[in-house]
């Protein structure tokens, strides 16, 4: 079993939806858990940052914690084009390595 | 965020020559960083953790003589690749963490 868990996609959806990007994992001892976001020949760009469980809202972004079940969700609302880009999860034990899931790419279509 | 600033974004070297990738974090010190690897359509792989003033830390599998990593300051690593051969083009990103980690832009790195 992999540590990290996401589906790769691709995702589709019309401008102005909301979307939901999820991951699992098995690692009970992550607490610190990030979303990035990367466009084509670009460095990650962080979106969110949560220490352990709970929600996070940042504008159009939302991120959810749940670590009773190992899961962590991101929430685009009013989905825009220019949201178009691969999703990464990502987690660490403390101020250390960070492991991401693999990424889902995500469409936004006018 | 805190900003990290890697360079060169791109290089082209011919087989069998070295190639140097700096990463610098500009508004923050870093006793960790991170080198990740990522091939297209694929998520990073950690290659190593560069500790200032102290051996890198190697991934399984992660040739230690030839990805030469020096973490001289706090705020400076770099990336070393030796005798570079056409299987080492790949996209090289370089993170440094605060609390969160931040990622540098990345070097696209192809060798012919």
């Amino acid at each position: 079993q992999k540590e990290v868990e996401q589906d790769p996609g691709p995702l589709s959806v019309p401008e102005g939806a909301i979307v939901s990007l999820n991951c699992t994992y098995s690692n009970s001892a992550f607490q610190y858990f990030m979303w990035y976001r990367q466009y084509s020949r670009k460095g990650p760009e962080l979106l969110m940052y949560t220490y352990s469980s709970g929600n996070k809202e940042d504008g159009r972004f939302t991120a959810q914690v749940d670590k009773s079940s190992k899961y962590i969700s991101l929430f685009i609302r009013d989905s825009q084009p220019s949201d178009s880009a691969t999703y990464l999860c990502a987690m660490s034990t403390s101020y250390d390595k960070v492991i991401f899931g693999p990424g889902t790419s995500l469409s936004v279509i006018p | 965020g805190a900003v990290v600033s890697q360079h060169p974004s791109r290089v082209i070297c011919k087989s069998g020559t070295s190639v140097k990738i700096e990463c610098r974090s500009l508004d923050f010190q870093a006793t960790t960083m991170f080198w990740y690897r990522q091939f297209p359509k694929q998520s990073l792989m950690l290659m190593a953790t560069s500790n200032e003033g102290s051996k890198a830390t190697y991934e399984q599998g992660v040739e230690k003589d030839k990805f030469l990593i020096n973490h001289a300051s706090l705020t400076l690593s770099t990336l070393t690749v030796t005798s570079a051969h056409p299987e080492d083009s790949s996209f090289y990103i370089c993170s440094a963490r605060a609390t969160e980690a931040f990622f540098g832009q990345g070097t696209r790195l192809t060798v012919v």
